[in-house]
């Protein structure tokens, strides 16, 4: 099994601003991912976090919004720019070791846009 | 990526009762999993399914994944207080789509 990690665990920040979210984990996994939970809602994936390229985004987020790095095996960060009201939500990062079935996800981050 | 429907949104139980959630997709899927994430918790892995008429049992919960995999269930007997949370069923296909998933309550 793999122990993930996030920081911050919640933050509240003002509008037009940006949060930057770090995702570490204890072992090495061969794919991250980060999801995008509304309170009482289903997860919805953002992006596949590469390791050394760029990510690999689903319909409706962009890189310019979401950026996200991986630099190595076991870290990741998503970061939230000029953020509105509308990305108020819980952020998980997950990661999928090789030979594993499972994913086992990060405690989340709640971030609140005023 | 694939689109899976949950069912029921929300179940309430007598402690002790047995309930069932459901999960279809209208295509044929590669396997399948369950989470379950408990009330101000994160997601956590239940099981994977992957064969055709695959049933598993984890004490008091039986998985199942149907014939043509294109649905799936989960059974949970004697419902108790530690059942509480959400469970989701999640089409993996490379990547998790996962259902709007089921909010168990549990009535003591």
């Amino acid at each position: 099994s793999a122990v993930i990690s996030q920081k911050p665990s919640r933050d509240i920040c003002q509008r037009g601003t940006s949060l930057t979210i770090q995702c570490q984990v204890d072992s090495q996994v061969t794919m991250m991912f980060w999801y995008r939970q509304q309170p009482g809602q289903s997860l919805t994936l953002i992006a596949t976090a590469n390791q050394g390229s760029e990510a690999t985004y689903e319909s409706g987020f962009v890189i310019d919004k979401f950026p996200i790095s991986r630099p190595n095996l076991t870290f990741s960060t998503l970061t939230v720019s000029n953020m509105s009201p509308e990305d108020s939500s819980i952020y998980l990062c997950s990661g999928e070791g090789q030979g594993y079935n499972e994913q086992f996800f990060g405690p989340g981050t709640r971030l609140t846009v005023l | 990526g694939q689109q899976v429907m949950q069912i029921p949104q929300y179940q309430h139980v007598q402690e002790g009762e047995d309930f069932t959630t459901y999960c279809n997709s209208s295509t044929t899927l590669s396997n399948i999993q369950w989470y379950k994430q408990r009330p101000g918790g994160h997601p956590v892995f239940l099981i994977q399914l992957v064969k055709s008429g695959e049933v598993k049992k984890q004490k008091r919960l039986t998985f199942q994944f149907g014939e043509a995999k294109k649905n799936s269930s989960l059974h949970i007997t004697a419902t108790q207080t530690t059942d509480v949370g959400t469970y989701f069923c999640a089409a993996n296909d490379y990547k998790l789509s996962f259902g709007a998933g089921t909010t168990v309550t549990v009535r003591a």
